[in-house]
């Protein structure tokens, strides 16, 4: 069994830039979720992903936008971004089961983003 | 963003200690979940709770689901130094967002 993957795992960018990080979900699952987890505190829901439509969004602005595969895996898009972006980006899979009460949600190592 | 209020902000103890720590919620939740987070790893699924009152263990850590809903505390015992990292509780309410904890940095001396 593949666990979640994401890439890159560090990526510098510089303000008003565009970024594009990827992420492959656990073998099994169909659903992505992805998360900000700004240093020293807890990770941030920013959305989630299933049946390739979004399924879900914290509160976070229209220039955070993500995209789901056929195969479940998934891209988190940030246009114009800021320096406040800077932080560990992680993603999440699970399995959605129609009528289940609940969704373990499994991560990967995350990738860290510096905006300059 | 909306984060759950986490108990002790960080430890430190002896090897062969208990730890114990909790989280609580101004509201309910269907899911109380566990993680454990390593520097510059993501986090790692340790116990997950569904009901009401459960108590669940995993090897030497227990948590239970807080009998109002908006509450949850985990345990180790005997602790061991690779049980040094951050843990973090986590609510959900439906099938879609964690709100997570602000973490408990735990820290284990030989």
């Amino acid at each position: 069994e593949t666990g979640v993957t994401q890439s890159p795992t560090h990526l510098i960018k510089t303000r008003g830039q565009q970024v594009t990080l990827r992420c492959s979900s656990q073998s099994g699952h169909n659903t992505v979720s992805w998360y900000q987890q700004a240093l020293g505190q807890g990770p941030q829901f920013i959305f989630q992903y299933y049946r390739e439509e979004e399924n879900g969004r914290g509160n976070f602005p229209p220039r955070f936008s993500g995209l789901q595969f056929p195969n479940y895996s998934s891209e988190l898009n940030v246009n114009a971004l800021e320096l406040d972006d800077s932080a560990l980006y992680l993603c999440a899979s699970s399995l959605a089961v129609a009528g289940g009460n609940n969704n373990e949600q499994f991560f990967g190592p995350g990738t860290r983003l510096t905006v300059l | 963003g909306q984060q759950l209020n986490q108990s002790p902000q960080s430890m430190f103890i002896q090897e062969g200690e208990d730890v114990s720590m909790n989280c609580t919620s101004s509201s309910i939740f269907n899911t109380w979940l566990w993680y454990k987070q390593d520097p510059g790893e993501g986090p790692v699924l340790l116990i997950a709770l569904y009901k009401a009152g459960e108590l669940t263990s995993n090897g030497r850590l227990t948590a239970q689901f807080g009998i109002t809903r908006k509450d949850s505390f985990l345990n180790i015992s005997a602790s061991i130094p690779s049980d040094v990292g951050i843990y973090f509780c986590a609510g959900q309410h439906s099938l879609d967002k964690l709100i997570f904890g602000t973490g408990t940095r735990l820290q284990v001396f030989p």
